[in-house]
């Protein structure tokens, strides 16, 4: 809900921008991550998703990127809408963990404001 | 939503009283989970359940005890509910039938929002 949103970072951009929101993970072993958006007082949502065999998917206004060496994730929104406020998390899935039950760890999170 | 539902959406109750959440899907997914959001935190893992009547610990199980007796619900039980269990619940499910570490996302129903007094 809305308190999800408070003390996250904030990216604020102009409709009709681009956006890139980024996510640090934190297993090298990790081989699944998931972008996912939230808006105030829903459940998160399932963007898009990428295995650690690839560096670039793209979708419908969207695209990540993932670069191992690093382990860093990016989720890029184009043309940004006012619609696409919400707060935007990454998630891990790292093999053997809580069980290899493709069990995931979730980052905090980006607020992403879009300005009209 | 992937056919997910939890009841109740709001509930208010007061510390020591026992509390219990639902999430039910309809899709026959195998694998169900209880995750908790709080401010500063990413969403974290009470427990999860891999089939009827197989259940196991997250990472912030304490406090916490779940059931699962069909594959359609997956109950989140508070013992004894304290001021810190205030939090937004939520429950997801993964899709697909793979096994080990398949590579199947997880979607979320709409959330409870808990708060004890």
């Amino acid at each position: 809900g809305e308190s999800v949103g408070l003390h996250l970072p904030t990216l604020s951009v102009q409709e009709g921008d681009n956006s890139i929101i980024n996510c640090a993970y934190s297993n090298s072993a990790s081989d699944y991550f998931i972008w996912y958006k939230q808006e105030s007082g829903k459940g998160p949502q399932f963007i898009i998703d990428i295995r650690s065999n690839m560096d670039k998917r793209q979708g419908q206004r969207v695209t990540v990127l993932l670069n191992k060496t690093v382990k860093h994730l990016s989720l890029q929104i184009a043309a940004t809408q006012p619609g696409d406020s919400a707060v935007y998390f990454c998630a891990e899935n790292p093999p053997n963990y809580g069980g290899s039950q493709g069990n995931l760890i979730f980052g905090k999170g980006t607020k992403l404001s879009v300005k009209p | 939503d992937a056919g997910i539902t939890q009841s109740p959406r709001h509930k208010v109750t007061e510390t020591g009283t026992p509390v219990t959440l639902r999430c039910h899907q309809t899709e026959n997914h195998r694998y169900m989970y209880w995750y908790r959001q709080d401010p500063g935190h990413g969403l974290r893992l009470i427990h999860y359940s891999y089939g009827v009547k197989d259940t196991d610990k997250g990472e912030v199980s304490d406090g916490y005890s779940v059931s699962r007796s069909k594959t359609e619900d997956f109950l989140l039980t508070l013992e004894s509910a304290t001021s810190s269990q205030t939090s937004v619940y939520f429950c997801a499910i993964k899709s697909g039938t793979g096994g080990l570490n398949s590579y199947n996302e997880q979607f979320f129903g709409p959330g409870t929002r808990l708060t004890v007094l």
